[in-house]
């Protein structure tokens, strides 16, 4: 399967603990992207990058959330001192150019 | 700041009938996408288009960017079962591509 993968599918935290969640993209696609998406709407966006930069964050990216793309490959979200008010499906979306290729998402519950 | 106006909200229809939804805007763009989303997976890409006036299929699916580049359509013929799932536009300029709320498809037994 050559599609974008997340892991974990799913994370169940305790408010206040830190998580990380990996997106692996379609292997040719330079850009790559994060969502959050909450029940009823469609995917918001947090972030992207072109290759290893970070190009964009949105507003709704707070101080606590961190994107990494070391290698320009595989990325990682963090969330530092989770609140429940963060619990939401996180999709990872890739691109070769305008049109984005997503994975089956992160669900993260902060109890 | 954009946003699309994605109707209708929610639609019950009967098996084999037809199935159209839209999305409109008040800004231009470049790119009209068409994904579908099932429970607890990611949206899946159904249609992309590209040209303003563009109308493009994907068996039963056939959407168009219309001439505006303000807005889109996308059709359905013949429902089944499958079918049933979370419809988003979303419609993008330069890198970032902003979404519908999405139109949630029903089918009666």
């Amino acid at each position: 399967d050559t599609g974008v993968s997340q892991n974990p599918r799913h994370k169940i935290t305790k408010r206040g603990q830190n998580v990380t969640f990996r997106c692996d993209p379609i292997s040719e696609h330079n850009r790559l992207y994060w969502y959050r998406q909450t029940l009823g709407q469609g995917p918001e966006f947090l972030t992207y990058f072109q290759n290893e930069a970070q190009l964009e964050k949105s507003r709704l990216l707070s101080d606590r959330f961190s994107a990494e793309r070391p290698k320009g490959s595989f990325s990682t979200l963090e969330i530092q001192r989770t609140e429940q008010g963060d619990s939401a499906m996180y999709l990872c979306a890739s691109s070769p150019h305008n049109t984005q290729y997503f994975g089956p998402g992160t669900r993260l519950t902060v109890l | 700041g954009q946003q699309l106006n994605q109707s209708p909200q929610s639609m019950f229809i009967q098996e084999g009938e037809d199935v159209s939804m839209n999305c409109t805007s008040s800004s231009i763009f470049n790119t009209w996408l068409w994904y579908k989303q099932d429970p607890g997976e990611g949206p899946v890409l159904l249609i992309a288009l590209y040209k303003a006036g563009e109308l493009t299929s994907n068996g039963r699916l056939t959407a168009q960017f219309g001439i505006t580049r303000k807005d889109s359509f996308l059709n359905i013929s013949a429902s089944i079962p499958s079918d049933v799932g979370i419809y988003f536009c979303a419609a993008s300029v330069d890198d970032k591509i902003i979404f519908g709320k999405g139109t949630r498809l029903h089918i009666l037994p």
